[in-house]
């Protein structure tokens, strides 16, 4: 499977402030997802990243408030923006291989403060 | 949108014993089935997964059953060991979007 590396780790933000997450996967992928684990919860799909066009959001998630990037077939990168306390979770990176299985990165672990 | 049920909640089962966690999915274009298994500060590892086309796949300890036509599906551990406790995540899957369920806390007592 592919080897999926997210940055950062983990990192405390300042309310208002924005932080971008970034995903590298060590082949060419077809597919690759941005999803958040809220505290103690499941995850929740945030869009898909399209290379080379923008991306495409789920009910609920704008690209005002999530930008995401994916300027070739192994990198993207998803920007929490304006944040609040509410957007304390984990992010995660997920990546769709030849065989149709989907894996995820570590997860970057946001808190808001 | 595709809504995925899990059960139970938390399961504590005893070393060597079996465990099962069941999903049920409302979206009958679902196609795809995986489970993950999500280690305390870590992401979500695929441990295996059924496509609608398989009604059972096996791997080691682990099995997975899917019945379309009720629109559920299971994961069996047998032989659980101490490695196993984690939380369990069942999904299923639309165009490779995963709509996951709540997930499913399992401890295995020594």
């Amino acid at each position: 499977s592919a080897v999926i590396s997210q940055k950062p780790s983990r990192d405390i933000c300042q309310r208002g402030t924005s932080l971008t997450i970034q995903c590298q996967v060590d082949s060419q992928v077809t597919m690759m997802f941005w999803y958040r684990q809220q505290p103690g919860q499941s995850l929740t799909l945030i869009a898909t990243a399209n290379q080379g066009s923008e991306a495409t959001y789920e009910s609920g998630f704008v690209i005002d408030k999530f930008p995401i990037s994916r300027p070739n077939l192994t990198f993207s990168t998803l920007t929490v923006s304006n944040m609040s306390p509410e957007d304390s979770s984990i992010y995660l990176c997920s990546v769709g291989d030849g065989g149709g299985e989907l894996f995820f990165g570590e997860g970057s672990r946001l808190t808001v403060l | 949108g595709e809504n995925v049920e899990q059960h139970p909640s938390t399961l504590s089962v005893q070393e060597g014993d079996s465990a099962v966690i069941k999903c049920t999915y409302s979206d009958s274009a679902s196609n795809y089935f995986p489970w993950y298994k999500q280690e305390l500060g870590k992401g979500p590892q695929l441990i295996i997964d059924i496509r609608s086309n398989v009604g059972e796949k096996k791997d080691q300890r682990i099995a997975v059953t899917l019945n379309k036509t009720a629109k559920h599906f299971s994961l069996h551990i047998t032989e659980t060991q101490p490695e196993d406790s984690a939380v369990y995540f069942c999904a299923a899957a639309i165009d490779y979007k995963l709509s996951f369920g709540a997930g499913t806390t399992v401890t295995v007592r020594a």
